[in-house]
């Protein structure tokens, strides 16, 4: 089975810091994903990666970055915390195009304070 | 536009009654879809997958969902629900090949009754 691990289940960060979310894959996955979940907006793309330092932003990428510097490891920074940011993050891969399926971790839910 | 409906926020069903979960999209082509699960706290699990072929698709946990071309619709249904299937349940369109792009429904949140 596909592995997806977030690095941390729950974090809590002030306003202005920088924070980092971890996640890792262990199927060799080209792509993977940034999502954030919202009751009432369902998910939204953050950000895609294809490849090593490959990138494409998705629907709602401001105020976050990524780096993708390993295959297995795909990072969402938040160059600066606002409390908009407060939301449950998840990562997934997959292994080929959109007939592919996703495959998640359990989430980060973020509180911005 | 692309787009993904559930058009039920919340159902609550008693333990032992059949389910049906509505989904509908708007699609140019043949779209890939999806059914995932999302227990509290947790991350999304795919529960079954329509990319052709029979319109009848099994999935796990004794979920199956049947794909309706001229109603555009992909309903999941599990005939008797058990407590354990209390989540939110997602439906989700995969967009043309050689792209990134998934949309997902807003949920449909399922309570079981016991």
């Amino acid at each position: 089975d596909v592995k997806v691990t977030q690095s941390s289940r729950y974090l809590v960060k002030r306003t202005g810091e920088k924070v980092f979310l971890e996640c890792v894959q262990d199927m060799d996955h080209e792509n993977m994903f940034w999502y954030r979940q919202d009751p009432g907006l369902g998910l939204r793309l953050i950000y895609f990666s294809y490849d090593v330092k490959m990138k494409e932003k998705g629907d709602i990428p401001e105020g976050y970055s990524v780096s993708r510097e390993k295959k297995e490891r795909f990072s969402l920074i938040l160059e600066s915390a606002s409390t908009n940011q407060t939301s449950m993050y998840l990562c997934a891969s997959r292994a080929g195009g959109t007939n592919s399926p996703l495959h998640f971790g359990n989430g980060t839910r973020l509180t911005v304070t | 536009a692309q787009s993904v409906t559930q058009p039920d926020i919340h159902i609550t069903v008693s333990e032992g009654a059949s389910l049906e979960l509505r989904c509908n999209y708007s699609y140019g082509a043949t779209p890939y879809l999806f059914w995932y699960v999302q227990s509290p706290g947790q991350g999304l699990q795919l529960l079954l997958k329509y990319f052709s072929g029979d319109t009848l698709v099994q999935g796990i946990k004794g979920f199956e969902a049947e794909f309706k071309r001229s109603q555009s619709s992909f309903n999941l249904r599990k005939p008797s629900v058990h407590w354990s299937d209390a989540a939110e349940y997602f439906c989700a369109v995969g967009a043309s090949p050689g792209t990134y792009k998934y949309i997902f429904g807003t949920g449909t949140r399922l309570k079981v009754l016991a």
